[in-house]
């Protein structure tokens, strides 16, 4: 099966500063997004990650917080950027079309990182 | 705007029991619907997809419902396992792929 890969896995990082998370996936896939998921709490969509043009985001996410590239089918970034301590949460990539899986639509999504703001 | 319910939101269960995990959803105007596990710190494990055309799909010991017209499914866990702790969520595709996210069940397996 397809590996799906982030770096770092985990960071700490200060108030103020921004942090770019890479999502990598061994083979091309069909879409990519990214979610958080704030501590205790389930998974929120931020956007969808469109290659070559610019992300579809989601209620209450924007480009100039949470920036997102796509340049190519197995490849996505998001920027955190300007952090606070309310963006502490664990943020994960997920994809769809995987080559070789036979349910239709299937998701699957990466380890996570594990974001920390001091 | 699609909402999704999951209870219990936790449960704790003596090994080898039987149990069911419920999910209900707002909006039945659906495409799939998909059960994942996922353990303390990590990523999420995709463990049974309902396409809205169907009634069920198993795996293993797992076997999971989908009643589109009522907005609920169901995952039943068979002969449950102290490996089987973790946290339980049931996901909802309306389009586009995007997943609305139910809040979890907290599975403890007890030995």
């Amino acid at each position: 099966s397809a590996v799906i890969s982030q770096k770092p896995s985990r960071d700490i990082c200060q108030r103020g500063t921004s942090l770019t998370i890479q999502c990598q996936v061994d083979s091309q896939v069909t879409m990519m997004f990214w979610y958080r998921q704030q501590p205790g709490q389930s998974l929120t969509l931020i956007a969808t990650a469109n290659q070559g043009s610019e992300a579809t985001y989601e209620s209450g996410f924007v480009i100039d917080k949470f920036p997102i590239s796509r340049p190519n089918l197995t490849f996505s970034t998001l920027t955190v950027s300007n952090m606070s301590p309310e963006d502490s949460s664990i943020y994960l990539c997920s994809v769809v079309g995987l080559a070789g899986v036979t349910r239709e639509n299937e998701q699957f999504f990466g380890p996570g990182t594990r974001l920390t703001v001091l | 705007k699609q909402e999704v319910t999951q209870i219990p939101a936790a449960l704790s269960v003596p090994e080898g029991e039987n149990l069911v995990l419920n999910c209900s959803f707002t909006d039945s105007a659906i495409y799939n619907l998909q059960w994942f596990r996922q353990d303390p710190g990590k990523g999420l494990t995709s463990l049974l997809l309902i396409q809205s055309s169907q009634r069920e799909q198993t795996s293993g010991r797992l076997n999971a419902s989908l009643d589109k017209s009522s907005g609920r499914s169901t995952l039943y866990i068979a002969a449950s396992q102290p490996g089987d702790s973790a946290t339980y969520l049931c996901a909802v595709n309306n389009a586009g792929n995007m997943l609305t996210f139910g809040g979890g069940t907290r599975l403890m397996v007890k030995p």
